[in-house]
């Protein structure tokens, strides 16, 4: 067990909608990553929060947003759902070191999305 | 600009036979290079990062810069290596964002 965890596990919702997906990042983990995955593209990243501050954006769709808080939890919000959203949406998080070397990011169990 | 690829979608191999997944990158300056195993759509799992050099469940891999190479080695294929792999890059340009490559899915036949 990675420590960070997701929920919901599952979550199925119809086109238009809007859903939040949570994630709690490893106890002293100030950095957390949103990715994608989907059959047909592999694992996309979406977005990277630092300590509250998002510090870098990769294929995320305008209809998406994301946030962290304070507790440095975050929520990836998905509006306006459309079936090629369906993917499972996995959150990681890392020390989120700001100098030298690069953190081993560890992987939480993820959100399966569907989309009707 | 940052890219990896793994050549390989799908690799079968026999229990017992030697395994290797092909990881190539390209990156301006050191890389780190991750490779992350992923069960049955489970949670990525840290497999090994280059740095560390270590070998978990016997396997290895090595990064050859002449090569941009960081290919994953294991002498005996077992069944329940069977999985999904990922090879990742990061570094000081990537503001430690990590590029994934598209996974390949290993299957071991008994």
């Amino acid at each position: 067990d990675s420590g960070v965890t997701q929920t919901p596990k599952h979550l199925i919702t119809a086109t238009g909608q809007r859903v939040t997906l949570r994630c709690s990042p490893r106890s002293g983990d100030l950095s957390v990553y949103w990715y994608q995955q989907s059959l047909d593209q592999g694992l996309q990243f979406l977005i990277h929060y630092y300590n509250g501050e998002e510090r870098a954006k990769g294929n995320i769709l305008e209809r998406f947003s994301a946030q962290q808080f304070p507790d440095l939890h975050s929520e990836l919000n998905l509006s306006s759902l459309e079936l090629g959203d369906s993917a499972l949406y996995f959150c990681a998080s890392s020390v989120g070191r700001t100098s030298g070397g690069t953190d081993t990011q560890y992987f939480g169990p993820g959100t399966r999305l569907t989309v009707l | 600009a940052q890219r990896v690829t793994q050549p390989e979608k799908l690799l079968s191999v026999f229990k017992g036979a030697p395994v290797e997944l092909k990881c190539n990158y390209s990156y301006s300056g050191s890389p780190e290079l991750f490779w992350y195993v992923q069960y049955s759509r489970q949670r990525l799992q840290l497999l090994l990062r280059h740095i560390s050099r270590e070998s978990i469940k016997g396997f290895t891999a090595d990064l050859n810069k002449g090569e941009t190479s960081f290919h994953l080695k294991k002498p005996f294929a077992q069944e329940e290596d069977s999985a999904m792999y990922y090879c990742a890059l990061s570094g000081r340009n990537t503001g430690n964002q990590f590029y994934f490559g598209t996974g390949t899915s290993l299957t071991v036949i008994p």
